[in-house]
């Protein structure tokens, strides 16, 4: 089945060092992939989506299509950024997420 | 912006009782809308996709009977968990996508269900 699968549930870096987020994909193509994000106490919204390749609050993905991979990356993080962070497919499919990985960042 | 307002934010019932959910897009409409359960510290189960005018599409293991969706209108989809058990007792969250090309989507704030 077509999916997005973060392989890793918990993530914990100190204050101001890099974090990396892994998400792979099984679509094929270029796929438009999305991040989320949510906050403690806090909706879920959106961080960032492939195809507009802005840089939100620190945080880049590239799609890597030999890898078919999504990585989210910061360089340094803040403890602001503790959450709980999830790849999801493309719009046109069912937004359907996979385990998500809890960030959690200590000064 | 587009907005998802869910309502109420927490209920609470009695076993044997059937509670409904609302969840509404604000500023815009939406021909689909999903539907989740989040258990403490886990991700977001899809439970089912509710599709306006016509009936929902369940994710495999979920009960329709169950859990009753209806997406009457481009702005309205409507969960209820009938007959409520003490294991229903869950966050539940919906979310819709803005209509277009490679949108995002929008969620719900939650509501919370505790069955006593």
């Amino acid at each position: 089945a077509q999916r997005v699968t973060q392989p890793e549930k918990l993530l914990s870096v100190f204050k101001g060092a890099p974090v990396e987020l892994k998400c792979n994909y099984s679509y094929s193509g270029s796929p438009e992939l999305f991040w989320y994000v949510q906050y403690s106490r806090q909706r879920l919204q959106l961080l960032l989506r492939h195809i507009s390749r802005e840089s939100i609050k620190g945080f880049t993905a590239d799609l890597n299509k030999g890898e078919t991979s999504f990585h989210l990356k910061k360089p340094f993080a803040q403890e602001e950024d503790s959450a709980m962070y999830y790849c999801a497919p493309p719009s046109w499919g069912k937004l359907q997420f996979g385990a998500g990985t809890q960030v959690v960042v200590t000064p | 912006g587009a907005v998802v307002s869910q309502h109420p934010s927490w209920v609470i019932c009695k076993s044997g009782t059937s509670v409904k959910i609302e969840c509404r897009s604000l500023d815009f409409q939406a021909t689909t809308m999903f539907w989740y359960r989040q258990f403490p510290k886990q991700s977001l189960m899809l439970m089912a996709t509710s599709n306006e005018g016509s009936k929902a599409t369940y994710e495999q293991g979920v009960e329709k009977d169950k859990f009753l969706i209806n997406h009457a209108s481009l702005t309205l989809s409507t969960l209820t968990v009938t007959s409520a058990h003490p294991e229903d007792s869950s966050f539940y969250i919906c979310s819709a996508r803005v209509p277009g090309l490679n949108t995002e989507a929008f969620f719900g704030q939650g509501t919370r269900l505790t069955v006593v």
